[in-house]
């Protein structure tokens, strides 16, 4: 069962435009992790924001938690061809498995 | 090598066979996991080890899959008499501790049962 809603499923987007992603739940999580995953390749590591209201910020990509720790977001800036890969999000309550969503599609063409 | 490593990284196997799939975390970790990952879909939990000691391994789908860990390093899934349903993104993730939010994940292997 996939606790987490993420929208959109599919974006297509061309370079130097901005994208916010969506992930959404019904349950609390103590930690949310955003991750990217290219073709063939295991998802990595973007970044983990633990406090309701957190931002981080990696380069252009902008992270937030919500308040009640249910959601977050994802706002890249400037987008680049580079950036294209699946993007997921997950959360963890007992710092045993990741509930994965199902994952927003980014396509960025120059 | 310096990530965790999978192998191989595409199997294909007839549907009734038996396949072990592998898992070398990264040095030192002590937590490992293993997702499925279906197409179109994010990973699914399978099970978890902390250890030598399968923590939770409520993923499992049936009792065709298994995984061990015998020395508390490498980890091999097991399944045993493949349905064509089993086809999909095997991953490994390794984490340093129990508790760690950062899982370092595998490039995966690809099962097909044809």
């Amino acid at each position: 069962t996939q606790l987490l809603e993420q929208s959109p499923q599919f974006l297509s987007i061309q370079e130097g435009e901005n994208l916010t992603v969506y992930c959404n739940s019904s349950s609390v999580f103590s930690s949310l992790q955003w991750y990217r995953q290219e073709p063939g390749e295991g998802p990595v590591l973007l970044v983990t924001v633990v406090t309701g209201g957190e931002v981080k910020k990696l380069k252009r990509l902008t992270f937030q938690f919500g308040d009640a720790r249910k959601d977050s977001s994802l706002h890249i800036t400037a987008a680049q061809p580079g950036d294209t890969g699946l993007y997921l999000c997950a959360g963890s309550n007992s710092g045993y498995a990741l509930n994965f969503g199902k994952g927003t599609s980014l396509l960025v063409t120059p | 090598g310096a990530g965790v490593s999978q192998t191989p990284s595409n199997k294909v196997t007839e549907k009734g066979k038996y396949v072990e799939l592998r898992c070398d975390p990264i040095s030192g970790h002590t937590a490992l996991y293993w997702y499925r990952q279906s197409l179109g879909q994010g990973p699914e939990f399978l099970i978890y080890f902390q250890g030598t000691g399968a923590a939770d391994d409520s993923g499992l789908p049936n009792d065709r899959f298994f995984a061990v860990r015998p020395e508390g390093s490498v980890s091999t899934l097991k399944i045993q008499r493949t349905e064509r349903g089993d086809s999909a993104v095997y991953l490994c993730a390794s984490s340093p501790w129990h508790g760690s939010t950062e899982a370092f994940f595998g490039q995966g292997t690809r099962l097909t049962v044809v």
